[in-house]
């Protein structure tokens, strides 16, 4: 079984709608990630999370909510989904504990690619 | 802030041949941590390679190595003995190994697609 999970894998959804995007590790880690993936953008970090009491804005958290339900789990919303909001949704973590930092790699989930029309 | 810039959007290699794909990076952190992944078709993130900002020697992951020159700020991807399945989007990341504001954040260049050759 996959590490990092991620669901749904594809969703289309229409403006105005909310929506949620579920992410579950079992790899323990105490640091999750959410970015999102637009072409020739590369990936752009919406929210991260050190652990289920620290949640932080990344660059472009505008739009955007998260929740934090256990240490496996890290979800992300759109309060009321817009065209622009359509992209690839990348799920990560890491380890490293509290905001101590580390040379620590990221490890992915498969995506979610979501359609707002 | 950090900036990780990728001057090429795409690049071409003979099977069996090596490759080299081009990151500079920004930042003002003295301690940071380069990463390079590897996204395919399929479009989940294959991490690479890792190389530390106070690491001595290059580093090296089989096939891979990461040719740093931390004066020119440049963390270069070579790819030896080019294989089909290496045909992919690779980004090139940074993070800040150091406490602040910013640290354990990934800051992405736009990514360089590969396509190898029979």
């Amino acid at each position: 079984d996959a590490d990092v999970t991620q669901t749904p894998r594809n969703r289309i959804t229409k403006t105005g709608k909310r929506i949620m995007l579920e992410c579950s590790q079992t790899k323990g880690h105490d640091r999750m990630y959410w970015y999102r993936q637009d072409p020739g953008l590369g990936l752009r970090l919406i929210y991260y999370s050190f652990d289920v009491k620290d949640i932080n804005k990344g660059e472009i958290s505008d739009g955007y909510s998260v929740s934090r339900q256990a240490q496996a789990k890290f979800s992300l919303s759109l309060e009321s989904a817009i065209p622009n909001q359509t992209a690839l949704y990348f799920c990560a973590t890491s380890e490293g504990s509290g905001r101590l930092a580390g040379v620590y790699e990221q490890y992915f989930g498969p995506g979610t690619r979501l359609t707002v029309t | 802030a950090q900036k990780i810039t990728q001057t090429q959007p795409g690049m071409f290699v003979q099977e069996k041949e090596a490759v080299t794909l081009d990151c500079t990076y920004d930042t003002s952190d003295p301690s940071y941590g380069l990463f390079w992944y590897k996204q395919p078709s399929s479009g989940e993130m294959i991490f690479l390679i890792y190389q530390g900002s106070y690491d001595q020697q290059n580093a090296t992951e089989g096939r891979y190595s990461l040719n740093f020159q931390k004066a020119r700020k440049s963390a270069n991807l070579v790819i030896s003995a080019s294989q089909l399945g290496d045909s992919a989007m690779y980004f090139c990341a940074m993070r800040p190994n150091a406490g602040g504001t910013s640290y354990g954040k990934l800051t992405f260049g736009q990514g360089t697609i590969l396509t190898v050759h029979p």
